[in-house]
């Protein structure tokens, strides 16, 4: 099983750019959430997808934005970058658990650097 | 709503002594608490939880964690740490199918 994978590992940008970042999820899971970690902070919770559909969402602006494919692979993406938008952006995996607690698997991450 | 305080942004310990990684949430609900792990350049791993039942939980790496509802804590320890116990520690709830995480603590291991 190799678990959640994520790609690229790593990207730079420069201001005003679009950029995709890729997730597959681990095996056997159909829930695919997605986090921006900032230097120095924890992880913030950006979106969640669940049957293609976008289930839930953090508190970022529309710039980001996502899609889960029938496969449940899922793209994150985030247009008219601004320097802030530097971070790792973690993929996590899960079963949903609709009211029950699953346990969320993380990728290695993608570190975004915008110039 | 729902947050996570990690007290301790860094906390350097020499090798082989106990260390304690301090987490208080704040919620109006049941709380499902977690403690991950990130080792440099790498993503979270998953290191112990608590869902429901015994309020002691373990690893298997030797990292326990008590939950403790009337101090609203979750700390995490370890009587003995080793180099590679070296990471960032984060504590997180688990509410409404996703995950509200603390700022981190970075555990350093003096040899």
């Amino acid at each position: 099983d190799a678990g959640v994978t994520q790609s690229p590992t790593h990207l730079i940008k420069t201001r005003g750019q679009q950029v995709t970042l890729r997730c597959s999820p681990k095996s056997g899971h159909d829930t695919v959430s997605w986090y921006q970690q900032a230097l120095g902070q924890g992880p913030q919770f950006i979106f969640q997808y669940y049957e293609e559909e976008e289930r839930q969402r953090g508190n970022f602006p529309d710039r980001f934005s996502g899609h889960q494919f029938p496969n449940y692979s899922s793209e994150l993406n985030v247009n008219a970058l601004l320097l802030g938008d530097s971070a790792l952006y973690l993929c996590a995996s899960s079963t949903s658990g609709w009211g029950r607690v699953t346990e969320a698997f993380f990728g290695q991450g993608t570190r975004l650097t915008v110039v | 709503a729902q947050s996570v305080t990690q007290l301790d942004s860094q906390v350097p310990v020499f090798e082989e002594a106990p260390v304690e990684l301090r987490c208080n949430y704040s919620s109006s609900v049941s709380v499902y608490l977690f403690w991950y792990v990130q080792y440099p350049n790498q993503g979270l791993q998953l290191l112990l939880k608590y869902l429901s039942g015994s309020t002691l939980v373990e690893s298997i790496n030797g990292f326990e964690a008590e939950f403790n509802k009337s101090q609203t804590s979750f700390h995490l320890r370890k009587p003995s740490v080793h180099i590679s116990d070296t990471a960032e520690y984060f504590c997180a709830v688990f509410l409404g199918e996703k995950l509200t995480f603390g700022t981190g603590t970075r555990l350093t291991i003096i040899p």
